[in-house]
């Protein structure tokens, strides 16, 4: 099983900034591609889950795209804030194999 | 709706001792995962179970083995523990991860000493 790799592997961003984040995947077996918000205490939570190239999906100020061809997502957070601090893992769903998780970004937002 | 539960939540033991952690997916989850964390090194897959049948396993020892009842809860067991057992086990459930992705439990947290 190949890796799945994010990056950075860290951010500190300002309230209001907007960012984004990397995740790409070994593109040979891709089935489906997972975001998952995990913050602290707390267990990780589904994001999107994307399967087709050039797949968008939104979820309030937080939108992720797909490009299966290049094995890379993106996930963009239009006007951070400090609750959007958390760590944001990508998986990939290899066919007729396990969700292949990447070792995440934490993104840190200051007020 | 009660979510995914994992017992214990907290759990002490000896280098080798032998250990079993407990998941109650989400009712009507067919599918339960389980996945190890260490610092540094992400979510580590162990084991998928689907309707009492191990579906994949993930590239650990033997001494990591586990199983899944006709009620579709799941137990792990660890044998012959080591220090580097040491990490956060997550259990997630899904009716269908493609179209909804993983519900996780809130972890057991295995401490070896």
């Amino acid at each position: 099983i190949l890796n799945v790799e994010q990056s950075p592997q860290s951010l500190h961003v300002q309230e209001g900034d907007s960012t984004n984040f990397t995740c790409s995947f070994p593109s040979s077996n891709f089935y489906a591609l997972h975001w998952y918000r995990w913050e602290t205490a707390k267990s990780p939570e589904a994001l999107f889950v994307m399967t087709l190239n050039g797949d968008e999906k939104k979820k309030g100020r937080i939108s992720a795209t797909l490009n299966t061809k290049e094995g890379y997502s993106y996930l963009y957070i239009k006007g951070s804030q400090p609750e959007d601090s958390a760590t944001y893992l990508c998986a990939e769903d290899q066919a007729g194999t396990a969700l292949i998780f990447g070792k995440g970004t934490t993104l840190s937002v200051s007020s | 709706k009660a979510g995914v539960t994992q017992t214990p939540r907290y759990l002490i033991k000896t280098r080798g001792q032998q250990v079993t952690l407990s998941c109650s997916p989400i009712s009507g989850h067919r599918s339960v995962s389980w996945y190890q964390q260490t610092p540094g090194q992400g979510l580590q897959f162990l084991f998928e179970y689907f309707s009492e049948t191990q579906r994949n396993k993930g590239n650990f020892p033997g001494r990591f083995s586990g199983r899944q009842f006709s009620n579709s809860r799941s137990e792990m067991n660890v044998s012959t523990l080591e220090l580097g057992d040491s990490a956060l086990y997550l259990c997630a459930s899904s009716p269908d991860r493609v179209s909804y992705g993983y519900t996780f439990g809130s972890g057991t947290r295995l401490t070896v000493v």
